[in-house]
C-alpha cells in the first residue's frame, strides 16, 4: 500500500524567502507525481505534474523534482509571496487505475 | 485545459435524507473518476474509484450501500450519500483522469461541502 508523507507539516517564512517542501513515498513504482495547492475551504489547484520518466518540472517560481529510486520529491518555491500561503499537497499515482494517494500536506504561511 | 465541474459546491441537508453530488468532465472523456473525502485539517482520503459502465471499487472501510457511485457516461459520475447523518458532514471532491491529451495527470473538481443537520 502506497504511503505518502510530507515534511514539514507547517512552515512559516518571511516574504521573499526561497523554500523547499518535501514529499516521500513508500512504493517507487509510480506513474506520476503531482503537486497541488489548496486554499482554505476550497478545491485543489494543480501546480506541477511529473511523469515517472521525468526528473523535474518548472512553472514560473515553482520547480518540482522527482527521484523515484529514493521515493522523494521536492517542491521549490522561489521568492515566496503572501499569495503563496496555502496548503500544498503531494499526490502520487500508482497501482491499478493509477490510483492517487495524497500526502499529509504542508501548510505554508508567507508573512509580509 | 482539462476541466472538471462539481455540483453543488455547498449543500445542507437534514439527517436521514439523501444527497447527490455530480462530477462532470467538461472537455475530455474520463474513463476513470475518483471520489475523495476530506475531514477538517486532514488530507484527502480516497473513497472509491469509478469506472464508466462498471461497478465502482470502494476502499476498505467505505460503505458501498451508503455512498452510491454511478458512472453512467464518459463525462459524468455521481456520488449519492444515502440516509445522511451528521458524521457524514465533510468535504467531498472528485477527480478525473482522461486519455488522449498532453495532460495525463488528474484534474479535480472544486469540491462539495456537505453539512448534515
Amino acid at each position: 500500500k502506497q504511503e505518502v508523507t510530507q515534511i514539514p507539516a507547517a512552515l512559516s517564512v518571511p516574504e521573499g524567502e526561497n523554500l523547499v517542501l518535501n514529499c516521500s513515498f513508500t512504493d517507487s513504482a509510480i506513474y506520476n507525481l503531482q503537486w497541488f495547492r489548496q486554499d482554505p475551504g476550497k478545491g485543489l489547484t494543480s501546480l506541477l505534474l511529473i511523469q515517472s520518466s521525468q526528473r523535474e518540472q518548472t512553472s514560473g517560481r515553482l520547480n518540482a523534482s522527482l527521484d523515484k529510486s529514493s521515493g522523494r520529491s521536492t517542491l521549490y518555491i522561489a521568492a515566496s509571496q503572501p499569495g503563496d500561503s496555502a496548503t500544498y499537497l503531494c499526490a502520487v499515482g500508482s497501482g491499478g487505475y493509477q490510483k492517487v494517494t495524497f500526502g499529509t500536506g504542508t501548510k505554508l504561511q508567507v508573512i509580509p | 485545459g482539462a476541466v472538471v465541474s462539481q455540483h453543488p459546491s455547498r449543500v445542507i441537508c437534514k439527517s436521514g435524507t439523501s444527497v447527490k453530488i455530480e462530477c462532470r468532465s467538461l472537455d475530455f472523456q474520463a474513463t476513470t473518476m475518483f471520489w475523495y473525502r476530506q475531514f477538517p485539517k486532514q488530507s484527502l482520503m480516497l473513497m472509491a474509484t469509478s469506472n464508466e459502465g462498471s461497478k465502482a471499487t470502494y476502499e476498505q472501510g467505505v460503505e458501498k450501500d451508503k455512498f452510491l457511485i454511478n458512472h453512467a457516461s464518459l463525462t459524468l459520475s455521481t456520488l449519492t450519500v444515502t440516509s445522511a447523518h451528521p458524521e457524514d458532514s465533510s468535504f467531498y471532491i472528485c477527480s478525473a483522469r482522461g486519455w488522449g491529451g498532453a495532460n495525463y495527470g488528474y484534474t479535480f473538481g472544486s469540491g462539495t461541502r456537505l453539512t448534515v443537520v
